[in-house]
């Protein structure tokens, strides 16, 4: 039982489309994020949603739009990609608002903008 | 500013001999710290945490980290590298206030040989 995934795993595309990806935890979890990991691997966080309301929005463009259905969901959708959004996009859950530092993450989604 | 510092991008061990990842942070206020391990094309797992109790903390698979406010360090250790230690390894604080925002840092490759 996979506990944070998300899809697609690989992702292909052209310039100035537009894609989602999708992520859902089945841990009960009512706190979601979305982070980006560039090719040096370094990662940072872009949004976080609590009982989908939008908690933490860092400087990112608007063509970025995370949406939350339910608490079990949150979703990223991007306007007009670049080249330079070619990362890996890995979403993640923990339990409440707690501060615990403690995030299950899912494989993360590997996007290529050509 | 809370931030963490990775003094090593790559750590080259042989199976058997000890494993030492150094991390420094930087912190106005007591931090939360913690270290998490990326495996090869999968999301991230927390590996260890330390919040203000005790200041050596035991992690899974055998790995442990001590906090030294004197010394602002937060290095992580196993006395026994594996073959399946290899990984990217990602020493992480969390910034004060509400919510898990985590300042991740850049990351240690992990290489582990026969």
């Amino acid at each position: 039982d996979t506990a944070v995934s998300q899809t697609p795993k690989y992702l292909v595309t052209q310039m100035g489309n537009d894609k989602s990806i999708k992520c859902e935890q089945n841990l009960g979890h009512d706190t979601m994020y979305w982070y980006k990991q560039d090719s040096k691997k370094f990662l940072k966080i872009m949004f976080s949603y609590n009982n989908k309301e939008l908690i933490i929005n860092e400087t990112v463009p608007n063509r970025f739009s995370p949406k939350s259905p339910d608490k079990a969901h949150l979703n990223l959708h991007i306007n007009s990609l670049e080249l330079g959004d070619s990362a890996v996009y890995f979403c993640a859950s923990s339990q409440g608002d707690r501060k615990t530092g403690e995030l299950f993450f899912g494989e993360g989604s590997r996007l290529t903008v050509l | 500013a809370q931030s963490v510092t990775q003094l090593d991008s790559h750590v080259s061990v042989s199976e058997g001999t000890p494993v030492l990842l150094r991390c420094n942070y930087s912190s106005s206020y007591s931090p939360s710290l913690f270290w998490y391990v990326q495996h090869p094309n999968k999301g991230l797992q927390l590996l260890l945490k330390y919040t203000s109790a005790a200041t050596l903390v035991k992690g899974i698979n055998g790995f442990e980290a001590e906090f030294k406010k004197s010394e602002t360090s937060f290095h992580l250790t196993k006395p026994s590298a594996h073959m399946s230690d290899a990984a990217e390894y990602f020493c992480v604080v969390s910034l004060t206030g509400g919510y898990n925002k985590l300042i991740f840092g850049a990351g240690t490759r992990l290489a582990v040989h026969p």
